[in-house]
C-alpha cells in the first residue's frame, strides 16, 4: 500500500543527545514536510523540501536539521540545541503545488520524542 | 494577527445534532483551504478540501469559503460519536504548498 511511514513512533532524548526521526514515502510525492505539534496546539512547519537535494527552513527550523538525498526520504534530526524538543512529530508529502494548484499534504502517523 | 485562527475552546454537540466550526485567515491572496481531523493520538486526515467560494459538500461534511470576508467554515451534519476529534483548518501559503494551521477545534460529540 501507498503511504508515509514514520519511525520509530516512541523516542527518547537524553540530554546532549542529537536523535534521528525516519520518514520515508512511496507515493511518489516531490513535496515532503515536517511539523511539530504541542499539546493543545496547532502544526508547525519545521522545514519542508519540493524536490531532492534541495531543503527550506519552515517556521521554527532552530535547533534542526534535515537531508533530502532521495525522494523516498527525509530524515529529521532534533539536535542537542533544540531546548525543549518533547513534541508530536508529523512528517506530510504531497505532489508540489505552484500557484493555483492544489496538492493536499498526506501525514505519517508521527513519532512522539520526549526527553529523559 | 495570525496567519489562520479558529475559535477557541471544544465544542459539545449532541448526537444528531449540526457541529459548526468557523476558520478565519489573514492572507487574502490566498487560494487553498483544507480540514483535517485529528483523533486524539493519531495524526491529522484530510476531510476537505475547497477552493472556490460557496459551498462544497461530502457526505455530512460541508465547507463554506467566503474569500471577501476571508472566512472558511465545516458543517458537520447529524453528528457521530465517532466525529469526536479536533479538526484543524489549514490555509496555503505563497505560492508553493505550505500550509498555516490553525490550533485546531476539539469537537465532543455527546450520545
Amino acid at each position: 500500500d501507498g503511504g508515509i511511514t514514520q519511525s520509530p513512533k516512541y523516542l527518547f532524548r537524553k540530554e546532549g543527545q542529537n536523535v534521528t526521526l525516519s520518514c520515508e514515502q512511496n507515493l511518489n510525492h516531490d513535496a515532503m514536510y515536517w511539523y511539530r505539534q504541542d499539546p493543545g496546539q496547532g502544526l508547525r512547519l519545521i522545514y519542508y523540501s519540493q524536490i531532492v537535494n534541495d531543503f527550506q527552513k519552515g517556521d521554527i527550523a532552530e535547533g534542526y536539521s534535515v537531508s533530502r538525498e532521495k525522494k523516498e526520504s527525509f530524515p529529521l534530526t532534533v539536535t542537542s540545541a533544540q531546548k525543549n524538543p518533547t513534541a508530536f512529530y508529523l512528517c506530510a508529502s504531497s505532489i508540489p503545488g505552484g500557484p493555483g494548484a492544489d496538492q493536499p499534504q498526506h501525514f505519517g502517523d508521527g513519532t512522539r520524542l520526549s526527553i529523559l | 494577527q495570525k496567519e489562520v485562527e479558529q475559535n477557541s475552546g471544544p465544542l459539545s454537540v449532541p448526537e444528531g445534532a449540526i457541529a459548526s466550526l468557523n476558520c478565519t485567515y489573514s492572507d487574502r491572496g490566498s487560494q487553498s483551504f483544507f480540514w483535517y481531523r485529528q483523533y486524539s493520538g493519531k495524526s491529522p486526515e484530510l476531510i476537505m478540501s475547497i477552493y472556490s467560494n460557496g459551498d462544497k459538500e461530502d457526505g455530512r461534511f460541508t465547507a463554506q469559503l467566503n474569500k471577501a470576508s476571508q472566512y472558511v467554515s465545516l458543517l458537520i451534519r447529524d453528528s457521530q460519536p465517532s466525529d469526536s476529534a479536533t479538526y484543524h483548518c489549514a490555509v496555503k501559503r505563497g505560492g508553493n504548498n505550505r500550509l498555516a494551521f490553525g490550533k485546531g477545534n476539539q469537537v465532543v460529540v455527546i450520545p
